[in-house]
């Protein structure tokens, strides 16, 4: 089993959607979680980090269930520019140096 | 000013030749990371220095050999390239103790590796 799995996608939505996808990760001890975006042959930048309470930066929420060890992020009002890949991203230890990536969730945003 | 750099940009060359890779950061960041990202997007770490010192070395053929003259600077060297060593090289560095006590890491805009 990968240790964070994505569904790929792709994710078709209309302009002004929402849309909302899920990262599982394998190991229950994992501290740290973050949302990277990477646009078509460039390189990931971090989105934001996810907390244990949730939280909001803007149209984007992103989502912590230790329980089911799931991460989610949902965007609100989609725009065009919210074309990209969304890579899934754990850190075992607070204070590691490792990331583990998932392999990407694609979104489309159409006019 | 670009924070992470590498050169080159895109790198084609003949199967067994050896090549280099070369990254810099001015963030004054300690720490910097070898990343590939092959043909189905899958991101994955290869190896890490902090401070010059070599902290995670990944299952990877002994043929990658990174060095890190200062901690500003991290080069991948590859020996006799093989069909399957073509991909994305992703250089990224990042302070341990970060964002919300991750590490943020930046990264370069990648080196387009193909191997005929």
């Amino acid at each position: 089993r990968k240790e964070v799995e994505q569904d790929p996608g792709p994710f078709n939505v209309p302009e002004g959607a929402t849309v909302a996808f899920n990262c599982t990760y394998s190991n229950s001890a994992s501290q740290s979680f973050f949302w990277y975006r990477q646009d078509c042959r460039k390189e990931p930048k971090l989105l934001m980090s996810v907390y244990s309470s949730g939280n909001e930066d803007g149209r984007f929420t992103a989502q912590l269930n230790r329980a089911s060890q799931y991460i989610s992020l949902l965007i609100r009002d989609s725009k065009l520019s919210d074309s990209a890949t969304y890579l899934c991203v754990v850190k075992k230890i607070r204070n590691d140096y490792k990331l583990s990536f998932g392999a990407g969730t694609t979104v489309t945003v159409r006019a | 000013d670009t924070a992470v750099s590498q050169t080159p940009k895109y790198l084609v060359t003949q199967m067994g030749n050896d090549k280099s890779i070369k990254c810099e950061q001015n963030l004054g960041h300690d720490t910097m990371y070898w990343y590939k990202q092959d043909s189905k997007k899958f991101l994955k770490i290869m190896f890490s220095y902090n401070n010059k010192e070599l902290i995670i070395n990944e299952t990877v053929p002994n043929r990658f050999s990174p060095k890190s003259p200062d901690k500003a600077h991290l080069n991948l060297h590859i020996n006799s390239l093989e069909l399957g060593d073509s991909a994305v090289y992703f250089c990224a560095s990042s302070q341990l103790f970060g964002l919300a006590g991750g590490n943020e890491q930046f990264f370069g805009p990648g080196t387009r590796l193909t191997v005929l």
